[in-house]
């Protein structure tokens, strides 16, 4: 059973579009939730830690909200350099950081 | 956060033979970690390397085929023995902020994108 889903798998928005990208999760005792951006041909850049429900993290156009259940990334008056995939990762007490998929966002001009 | 780069950035490579790809990091670090990224699908770590120790390996990932070196707390080598096509792949290191370590936030190298013919 996938411990990460996200979705949508792609999105693709107009420039100012605001939408946001889903992050559910099974594990029971949560230690971290992590998002992360990737540019092709790049490693992951982190974003976020999440640590417990109704915890909120801004970063400009970005905000990421917890809850036990799943994550959102809210994405604000998108621009072109928004484009990337998002990634989103959960840690399940002290094992190790389960990634999932990954949401590939388009913002077109 | 910790500056991490890789080498080779990419290779093409035949049936059988091994690479050996490097990680380096700008500071001192305890863990760092080697991850498999196939084409749509997510990270996959294989290993876990502690200075000074034996390397702790997923399950599917076995030392053989991926032994792994850690001789000090900047450096580690990844080596991907006997290849095959399946193990076209990128592959990435990452650690933990050494200034955050107790978040598990980590940082990940650009990766070295691996083609087995």
């Amino acid at each position: 059973e996938d411990q990460v889903t996200q979705s949508p798998e792609a999105l693709r928005l107009q420039e100012g579009e605001s939408s946001s990208l889903n992050c559910s999760y099974t594990v029971s005792g949560l230690r971290g939730l992590f998002w992360y951006r990737q540019d092709p041909g790049k490693g992951p850049e982190f974003l976020f830690t999440l640590y417990s429900a109704g915890e909120e993290k801004e970063k400009e156009r970005l905000k990421a909200t917890l809850t036990k259940k799943e994550s959102f990334l809210h994405i604000t008056a998108p621009k072109p350099e928004d484009s990337a995939t998002y990634l989103c990762a959960v840690q399940e007490g002290y094992q190790k950081v389960t990634f999932g998929t990954g949401t590939k966002l388009q913002v077109i001009p | 956060s910790a500056v991490i780069s890789q080498k080779p950035s990419r290779d093409i490579c035949q049936r059988g033979t091994s690479l050996t790809i490097q990680c380096q990091v700008d500071s001192q670090v305890t863990m760092m970690f080697w991850y498999r990224q196939q084409p749509g699908q997510s990270l996959t770590l294989i290993a876990t390397a502690n200075q000074g120790s034996e390397a702790t390996y997923e399950s599917g990932f076995v030392i053989d085929k991926f032994p792994i070196s850690r001789p000090n707390l900047t450096f580690s080598t990844l080596t991907v023995s006997n290849m095959s096509p399946e193990d076209s792949s990128i592959y990435l290191c990452s650690v933990e902020d050494p200034g955050r370590s107790s978040y598990n936030e980590q940082f990940f190298g650009p990766g070295t994108r691996l083609t087995v013919l």
